[in-house]
């Protein structure tokens, strides 16, 4: 089955913007986390959505958000970005239920704010 | 809070040689472990879960309450083992992981 695919691969944007990052699950699951991933401080959780709806939430600031369509496609959002924003963010997929908690990642999306 | 703690950034063996990657953790409660791997180019992707009690790619790992330990052990190492391992926990029954900060296995031939 296909895996988890992220939109768009590479971005560059400027700081004081904001942009959205996509996910699309693996066919079937409910689930989606997003990640952080930056050399100094490594893979940070920044929320998980099941069902549309927020189940877990990190310690990120108000500026990072999030939400997951009917057809569990999710998409991130960070606005008047900051240029510590830059990162590779993955999105992560499972079932979101207790049979697995399995997370099958993403390729990421690679963001630098200049 | 919850911490996950690999004290090695990069550990180099020779082929043959026997692995182990270390990861303390710290979480009150009874957590979920997971080793997972990145190899060169490819995606993170999972390896084992504490849970599961399997052996993967020769890889074993055990729970250690006590000394709050997830060890990733392997008898003899291959050239394919070498990659970005990353332990991780998270709360039972939650999606929400915690990494450590990795330590990059390198295998010589």
């Amino acid at each position: 089955k296909a895996g988890v695919t992220q939109t768009p691969r590479y971005l560059i944007k400027t700081r004081g913007q904001q942009v959205t990052l996509s996910c699309s699950p693996i066919s079937g699951h409910r689930s989606v986390s997003w990640y952080q991933q930056t050399p100094g401080q490594g893979l940070q959780f920044l929320f998980e959505y099941f069902s549309e709806t927020q189940r877990n939430k990190g310690n990120f600031p108000g500026r990072f958000s999030g939400r997951q369509f009917s057809n569990s496609r999710s998409e991130m959002n960070v606005s008047t970005l900051e240029l510590g924003d830059s990162a590779l963010y993955l999105c992560a997929s499972s079932l979101g239920d207790s049979r697995s908690y399995e997370q099958y990642f993403g390729p990421g999306t690679r963001l630098t704010v200049t | 809070a919850q911490r996950v703690t690999q004290p090695e950034k990069l550990l180099s063996v020779f082929k043959g040689a026997p692995v182990e990657l270390k990861c303390n953790y710290s979480y009150s409660g009874s957590p979920e472990l997971f080793w997972y791997v990145q190899y060169s180019r490819q995606r993170l992707q999972l390896l084992l879960r504490h849970i599961s009690r399997e052996s993967i790619k020769g890889f074993t790992a055990d729970l250690n309450k006590g000394e709050t330990s997830f060890h990733l052990k392997k008898p003899f190492a291959q050239e394919e083992d070498s990659a970005m391992y990353y332990c991780a926990l998270s709360g039972a029954g939650s999606y929400q992981l915690t990494f450590g900060k990795g330590t990059k296995l390198s295998v010589i031939p």
